[in-house]
């Protein structure tokens, strides 16, 4: 398997502009997490998905972000608009709840960096 | 709130030397912990996970150990080697409603092995 997918890889966009990041989890892992690292807060767990059904978003900062997840091998997250303080790295990971041993593991993608100006 | 807490922030060893980065966490009801690995710009990469009913995992050079009762687990490195230098993050997971599970994340020990 060719692990998590993530889409651009490099984002610079403008104030105000709607930013959209892309996701593709690993085949038959049925857990997808969308995370933000920042310097200041870390990693952050903004919102995942089991079974493409989003269960806890209380982590997305404001109305601005949202995600979905149509199917079971891509899932988006979107911002608009975006403002210079949501610049940061996001991350998504996904996982296999039904797994002995490596039950639960994490496996991330490789990020994208979102420069806001 | 399940807060995690990774000590030292940055550590600078010479090659060869064994090592020990610290993990704590507040509320011991976990149901596993997962240390990672972040080189500069790159995505997070799975060393070791530790069930809660597990006391040590190891792979290779790297050897995790859990105690759950003091909340704190340790990740060892023998004879360091340039190529280990990168951020490493120790994660607390938690079951919980429905079978929901989350990952709560230290901020990271930068690790720079000098040759």
């Amino acid at each position: 398997d060719a692990g998590v997918i993530q889409s651009p890889r490099h984002e610079v966009t403008e104030m105000g502009q709607e930013v959209t990041l892309r996701c593709k989890p690993i085949s038959g892992h049925d857990y997808l997490f969308w995370y933000r690292q920042t310097m200041m807060r870390g990693l952050e767990l903004l919102i995942y998905f089991n079974n493409n059904v989003p269960i806890d978003d209380s982590g997305m900062p404001e109305d601005r972000f949202s995600a979905k997840m149509p199917n079971a091998s891509f899932s988006t997250l979107k911002i608009q608009p975006s403002e210079p303080r949501d610049s940061a790295v996001y991350f998504c990971a996904s996982s296999l709840s039904y797994k002995g041993e490596g039950r639960w593991e994490q496996y991330f993608g490789p990020g994208t960096r979102l420069t806001v100006t | 709130k399940q807060e995690v807490t990774q000590i030292p922030a940055a550590l600078s060893v010479p090659e060869g030397e064994n090592l020990v980065l610290n993990c704590s966490f507040t509320d011991s009801a976990i149901y596993n912990l997962q240390w990672f690995r972040q080189d500069p710009g790159k995505g997070l990469t799975s060393l070791l996970l530790i069930q809660s009913s597990q006391r040590e995992q190891t792979s290779g050079r790297l050897n995790a150990s859990l105690d759950k009762s003091s909340g704190r687990s340790t990740l060892y490195i023998a004879a360091s080697q340039p190529g280990d230098s990168a951020t490493y993050l120790c994660a607390v997971g938690v079951l919980g409603w429905a079978g929901s599970y989350q990952l709560t994340f230290g901020k990271g020990t930068k690790l720079s092995v000098i040759p």
